[in-house]
């Protein structure tokens, strides 16, 4: 099974300030086999960027993920009110999918 | 618009089994596996399995294998989860959500329904 770590656990910045959020695999991840999904409280999850960089459907071009291998990165250039959320990466590249602890967006 | 409509809340004591509903609207319901994935209180997010519309075949976590069961009922486009022997630390939402069935890979999931709450006690 592949393990996904996360960090930070909690990023606390203000709006309009950039998030940068990393995820780490125990083993290589093929690049088109990782997604971002982004969950606010009561809600369930939804997708932000697939396929590594692929953003979702209706996903603002704020959003961005970049990565390889073992490692790979969501960027968020300039945060607004409504990214303040948790946010989780999954591999389903192999069985089980996996997901990571996820990471809280927090306003400072 | 695609949708995915699930039951509602239940409570259940431990040892019973829980059956979870998930209809899928809006899109061709044998063009898309359904994954049930559960989330503990807190927690973050558990995947459990996954079906096919199409024959009803099915992969478990390893975590699940003997206590769930995944069933489909294509006439009307629903999908089926349940677990049974049930403990406190089944409670949790439990998500249905949808990936493109393709021939060479597989997607994530572009669309989810809005969970249940199943809550484990005496």
């Amino acid at each position: 099974e592949i393990v996904l770590t996360q960090s930070p656990g909690t990023l606390s910045l203000s709006p309009g300030e950039r998030a940068t959020l990393s995820c780490r695999a125990s083993q290589s991840v093929s690049s088109s086999s990782l997604a971002w999904y982004q969950q606010k409280p009561g809600q369930a999850p939804s997708l932000l960027i697939y396929g590594t960089s692929s953003r979702a459907t209706g996903i603002p071009d704020r959003f961005s993920g970049s990565g390889s291998g073992t490692d790979f990165t969501l960027t968020i250039s300039r945060l607004e009110p409504e990214d303040f959320a948790v946010y989780y990466c999954q591999q389903y590249d192999s069985s089980p999918r996996t997901f990571g602890q996820g990471t809280k967006v927090e306003i400072k | 618009q695609v949708q995915l409509v699930q039951s509602a809340a239940e409570v259940k004591k431990p040892g019973a089994s829980v059956k979870v509903s998930c209809k899928a609207s809006g899109y061709t319901f044998t063009s898309y596996y359904i994954h049930w994935v559960r989330q503990a209180p807190g927690q973050g997010l558990e995947w459990m399995g996954i079906i096919n519309p199409t024959g009803g075949s099915t992969n478990f976590a390893q975590k699940f294998q003997g206590r769930v069961t995944m069933t489909r009922d294509t006439s009307t486009s629903t999908v089926y989860v349940e677990l049974s022997s049930l403990r406190s630390e089944d409670t949790a939402v439990y998500y249905c959500a949808r990936s493109e069935i393709r021939t060479n890979n597989y997607g994530p999931h572009d669309s989810w329904g809005q969970g249940t709450l199943v809550t484990v006690s005496s």
